[in-house]
């Protein structure tokens, strides 16, 4: 069965870089299936696509991170990475990593647990 | 624009049917999928594709068809089922997009 989890810094100070792995487990990254996503959470509040990659390299965000974010692949480790440039308080958020399934709609099918990052000084 | 708007909250009574709306311009044009989230946890796809549920989502959960608004319903509500639902589809620009989400209270 097919997991993923998300790992990396819990705290991270304004204006530095977010940085976060997703780790695959129980199947392959490398297939031509699926993409590999990251979607966000504040507190109270939505979800926000973050962006996705395909095992190829290509890479999708959303405009309103302003060319902030990067999302890497490293299909020897079956993970993948986002990064995300001078962040703010208002990013303060539960971030998700999750399989999209072009196949079903390019739908998020499979997620991970999430991990809460906290943006402050 | 692409947005997809929800309901904040609905409610229904403990084995009653509810449906829940997501409203969308771009609903024309692309399929909604549901997702279920209970606090703490992360969402749950239950359903996509016009209609299609997952393996393992109970088929009291149905969703629209075609068009805008998008319907979430739920026939014979359980006390299991009170989470945020979210609906998600596509922007102008065919990027993920999703609803602000409805809270579903079961009496």
């Amino acid at each position: 069965q097919l997991q993923l989890q998300e790992s990396g810094p819990g705290l991270v100070k304004p204006l530095e870089t977010l940085s976060l792995t997703c780790t695959v487990s129980g199947g392959s990254i490398s297939t031509t299936s699926y993409y590999w996503g990251w979607i966000r959470q504040p507190p109270g509040k939505g979800l926000e696509w973050i962006g996705h990659v395909y095992y190829s390299g290509s890479t999708y965000y959303n405009p309103s991170l302003k060319s902030r974010a990067t999302i890497s692949i490293d299909t020897s480790r079956n993970q993948f990475s986002l990064k995300l440039r001078s962040v703010t308080a208002a990013e303060t958020a539960a971030y998700f990593c999750a399989r999209l399934s072009p196949i079903k709609g390019d739908v998020f099918d499979i997620w991970g647990q999430g991990t809460m990052v906290t943006v402050s000084s | 624009s692409s947005e997809l708007t929800q309901d904040p909250a609905v409610s229904v009574a403990l084995g009653q049917t509810v449906r829940i709306t997501c409203q969308g311009d771009n609903l024309r044009d692309y399929y909604a999928s549901w997702y279920q989230q209970k606090p703490g946890q992360a969402p749950v796809l239950v359903i996509y594709a016009k209609n299609n549920r997952p393996s393992g989502i109970p088929d009291r959960f149905s969703g629209s068809t075609s068009g805008n608004p998008a319907f979430l319903t739920i026939t014979g509500a359980q006390a299991e089922d009170e989470a945020d639902y979210y609906c998600n589809s596509r922007d102008i620009s065919g990027n993920p997009l999703f609803g602000g989400g409805t809270k579903l209270t079961v009496l």
